[in-house]
């Protein structure tokens, strides 16, 4: 177990909704990555929190977006939710740094009806 | 094509064989991941490696960084290591934006 937990396990959305999607870091963990995996798919970075502020951002529109609190946990908030969103998403936790290791939690599965 | 390439993408053994899982990339990295992911999704970090070799177990991972390759090697193979192995490099220079191969479906039959 790694110490990354994300809430909710599972979810079921309808297409234009928007949902938030939650992830407690490892402790002493300072940054926060989110992923998204589709179905046969590797996961793709969606971006990553620093310090309560983004911190790189992958090749996904401007609806998917984040927040990272005090405590360095982190939401994932999705608008106007589209069919392809249906997906795992996972978020990754790591100190920040040259090549440090990330700890993932076990995914949100959300599907989109 | 993919920056991260996996083969092969499907591997069924027997119980006690061993295991080979090649990645290989075609950026420039500053470290490279084994995970190991289990149905109903939840990943695990096997290795980070950006030199040489590494061992934990059964478990063996080697890096070629002038070749641009890396295996993923499991000795003794058996049921329980029935799982998506997946690859990742990072070429960020921090650990932000890995970047995953598709990921090599292992079953072990008893």
């Amino acid at each position: 177990e790694t110490g990354v937990t994300q809430s909710p396990t599972h979810l079921i959305k309808t297409r234009g909704q928007q949902v938030t999607l939650r992830c407690s870091s490892q402790s002493g963990h300072n940054t926060v990555s989110w992923y998204q995996q589709a179905l046969g798919q590797g996961p793709q970075f969606i971006f990553q929190y620093y310090r309560e502020e983004e911190n790189g951002r992958g090749n996904f529109p401007p609806r998917f977006s984040g927040l990272q609190f005090p405590n360095y946990s982190s939401e994932l908030n999705v608008n106007a939710l589209e069919l392809d969103d249906s997906a795992l998403y996972l978020c990754a936790s790591s100190l920040q740094g040259w090549n440090t290791e990330a700890f993932f939690g076990q995914g949100t599965r959300l599907t989109v009806v | 094509k993919n920056e991260v390439e996996q083969s092969p993408q499907n591997l069924t053994a027997q119980e006690g064989e061993f295991i080979t899982i090649n990645c290989s990339y075609s950026v420039g990295i500053s470290a490279l991941h084994w995970l190991q992911q289990h149905p109903g999704g939840g990943i695990v970090s096997l290795f980070m490696l950006s030199s040489g070799k590494k061992k934990h177990g059964r478990l063996i991972a080697t890096i070629n960084i002038q070749e641009k390759h890396s295996s993923l090697h499991i000795t003794a193979s058996h049921p329980r290591d029935s799982a998506v192995y997946i690859c990742a490099v990072n070429s960020g220079g921090s650990n932000y934006k890995l970047t995953f191969g598709k990921g090599t479906l292992l079953t072990v039959n008893p």
